[in-house]
């Protein structure tokens, strides 16, 4: 069975570094698109990164671009979130999730997400 | 970037109820929309992709309509466990993005 679990999660101060790893097992990571999404306690639902099944090709949101970095270990099957200078609006539970490319019939490849984390609990208070 | 409009915010409805939950994207994106459910403290689930293609095991009192800008998930006969929030996603360009939710509660 998929599985996707997120860790590295914890209390940070603004303006210091955090990694958050995602660890994937039943399935071969390599041959798929990786994504974080993230909640602000009690908020809707917000996509953060996506990396491309070989890393070639890497997307960030607007807030947390020039911030945050997506990268990838595909022998060691783990995904990983490096999160720099935390603002107080960075808290939010992080999750992973396995992207799913369903091509419509112009050829487009578009990004759901099929299979979930639990999530991780990041909060950024002084 | 494509910005994900969801009404309404929140829907009180009774078990047996329709529920229609609306989702308006500010530029055209196809068909390419997503519906997910999320219960608290729980990772959401992908109910429907491609706007109207139900994702399997997905019960079929859930389907989802529209193209282009308009976009409705339909609940043709609530039950109990489908209290929850849900959220559309657009997947026609990067940054995707979430609408803002709606979370349907007990009348």
């Amino acid at each position: 069975q998929v599985q996707l679990v997120e860790s590295g999660g914890g209390v940070v101060q603004p303006g210091r570094s955090l990694r958050l790893s995602c660890a994937a097992s039943a399935f071969t990571l390599s041959t798929y698109g990786i994504h974080w999404a993230r909640q602000a306690p009690g908020k809707g639902l917000e996509w953060v990164a996506g990396i491309s099944y070989d890393g070639s090709h890497k997307y960030y949101a607007d807030s947390v671009k020039g911030r945050f970095t997506i990268s990838r270990d595909n022998s060691m099957n783990t995904l990983y979130l490096q999160m720099n200078s935390l603002r107080a609006e960075d808290t939010a539970v992080y999750y992973c999730a396995r992207e799913w490319r369903h091509y419509d019939s112009s050829g487009y490849g578009a990004e759901y997400f099929q299979h979930w984390g639990q999530g991780t609990l990041v909060t950024v208070s002084s | 970037d494509i910005q994900m409009t969801q009404s309404p915010s929140s829907v009180s409805a009774s078990v047996g109820d329709r529920v229609t939950i609306t989702c308006r994207a500010s530029q055209g994106i196809s068909s390419r929309l997503a519906w997910y459910q999320q219960k608290p403290g729980k990772a959401p689930k992908l109910l429907i992709y491609a706007a109207s293609s139900l994702q399997s095991g997905v019960p079929s009192r859930f389907s989802g309509s529209g193209s282009g800008t308009d976009f409705t998930l339909t609940i043709s006969s609530l039950q109990p466990e489908d209290f929850a929030s849900y959220y559309c996603q657009q997947a026609n360009s990067f940054p995707l993005t979430f609408g803002g939710g709606t979370k349907v509660e007990i009348k």
